[in-house]
């Protein structure tokens, strides 16, 4: 069962800020909000994670609603090379299941000129 | 640092020939794991381990095996290839307790 639900696709103008909506309804109390992105068949790319506190870090922020249900990632000013396939995680913060990421199928985000 | 590194890069294989991927990474780090990732899908965890002789499967580990003799090096092999097995295959690493995994570029792996 898909633990995140996102959109498969949306377009943004370059310099523009882009906010990708993740919908996570029936995580745990226990489990971390991750997001990373895919650049055309690179390997993948952490951006950023957060459990229950907004967070920023140099990339994007990441802005989880208080029922922790759904999360959204902003790119503050998008750029060309921000192009790729951004993908929504959920993890317990335990141990045994680090390494274990289970990637959705994404939203791929196309930024235009 | 060169990070996460692997080889090779393209691979052709006939059904029912063996291989091993090779991963390596110099960040002395604790975690390794092997994806692999179908055309237009997400990535699927095939194996990892969390230190040096120690392994354990993840979602789609049938007719992989995975050793982890030194913390630097997490080969990957193919035991009998099969077209199924036509992916590209990534591994990663990170620091037990740090959230970032860092993944190499990535096998093209095609089995005819």
């Amino acid at each position: 069962d898909a633990k995140t639900t996102q959109p498969p696709s949306m377009d943004c103008a370059e310099g523009r800020a882009a906010n990708l909506p993740c919908n996570h309804s029936t995580i745990s109390g226990n489990e971390y909000v991750y997001w990373y992105r895919q650049i055309h068949s690179q390997g993948p790319q952490y951006i950023i994670h957060g459990l229950k506190n907004n967070e920023t870090n140099e990339m994007a922020s990441l802005i989880i609603t208080e029922d922790r249900k759904s999360s959204t990632l902003i790119l503050p000013h998008a750029t060309l090379r921000d192009t790729a396939v951004y993908y929504c995680i959920v993890r317990p913060m335990t141990t045994d299941s680090w390494g274990k990421l289970q990637f959705g199928a994404g939203t791929q985000v196309v930024v235009t000129p | 640092n060169a990070g996460v590194t692997q080889t090779p890069k393209f691979q052709v294989l006939k059904t029912g020939q063996s291989m091993t991927l090779q991963c390596a990474q110099d960040m002395n780090h604790e975690y390794m794991s092997w994806y692999r990732q179908d055309p237009g899908m997400g990535l699927r965890l095939i194996h990892y381990s969390v230190g040096a002789g120690i392994t354990d499967q993840g979602e789609v580990p049938n007719g992989y095996n995975v050793s982890r003799s030194t913390t630097e090096d997490f080969p990957l092999r193919l035991l009998s290839a099969a077209p199924s097995q036509t992916s590209v295959y990534f591994c990663a690493s990170g620091y037990r307790g740090r959230e970032t995994q860092y993944f190499g570029p990535g096998t093209r792996l095609l089995v005819l």
